[in-house]
């Protein structure tokens, strides 16, 4: 079985400024997808961004990206520029490629607060 | 809608109740998924539909708990006699059939067991 673990349960970073958020995961699989949702206390689950495991370059989205590292098993997400809006618990997930298991395995979740 | 809806957005009911949760999901998207989030379990996987089938049930924790889809788009969460334990952030996702697809969230349903 996957699993994914986030070490900071909680994170603070100045306006303007630049934070990096933790995800490690654990499969023998060689074919997933990686991603990092954001949650704000609405409580939707909104897709940050996204990593297909078979691509060595890194994602990006704005003002967020991704540092991938396969073998180390290591996804790491980086917000520059932070902004009031970004503050939310940042949830790091897992999905399988093999058709039929779908689901997301979803570490503990990483609470990040802006600084004015 | 443009989005997944789910209802009702918080229900509160005495233990031993049942009680049904509603996803309607993203137009086209035939793929559903139910997960449940709470302080002490984080988030789960509970049953993922493709189409009105349920290829995985792995992560529904009790037979008290069970779900339906029917014209491959609306779904049933049911929990039968709720316990205090089933307290809990249900959310609901959807997605298109092609793997490669993200989940796209719904706002949850808050339940809250008396």
């Amino acid at each position: 079985a996957q699993t994914v673990t986030q070490s900071q349960p909680e994170m603070s970073v100045q306006e303007a400024e630049t934070v990096t958020l933790s995800c490690t995961y654990d499969t023998s699989e060689s074919d997933y997808y990686l991603f990092w949702y954001k949650q704000p206390p609405s409580r939707q689950m909104i897709l940050v961004i996204r990593q297909e495991a078979y691509k060595q370059q890194n994602a990006t989205e704005n003002r967020f990206s991704v540092n991938f590292q396969k073998a180390a098993k290591s996804f790491s997400l980086k917000i520059s520029d932070s902004q009031l809006g970004d503050a939310a618990m940042y949830f790091c997930a897992y999905r399988s490629q093999s058709f039929g298991n779908e689901k997301l395995t979803f570490g503990t979740g990483t609470r990040l607060t802006i600084i004015p | 809608g443009a989005g997944v809806s789910q209802s009702p957005s918080n229900k509160v009911t005495e233990k031993g109740k049942d009680v049904e949760l509603r996803c309607d999901p993203i137009s086209g998207h035939t793929a559903l998924y139910w997960y449940r989030q709470s302080l002490g379990q984080g988030l789960e996987f509970l049953i993922y539909f493709q189409g009105n089938s349920a290829p995985d049930k792995s992560g529904l924790p009790s037979d008290r708990f069970s779900a339906e889809r029917t014209g491959g788009s609306v779904s049933t969460l049911t929990i039968q006699r709720t316990q205090q334990e089933d307290s809990a952030v249900y959310l609901c996702a959807s997605s298109s059939y092609y793997s490669n697809q993200p989940q796209h969230f719904g706002d949850g349903t808050r339940l809250s067991i008396l």
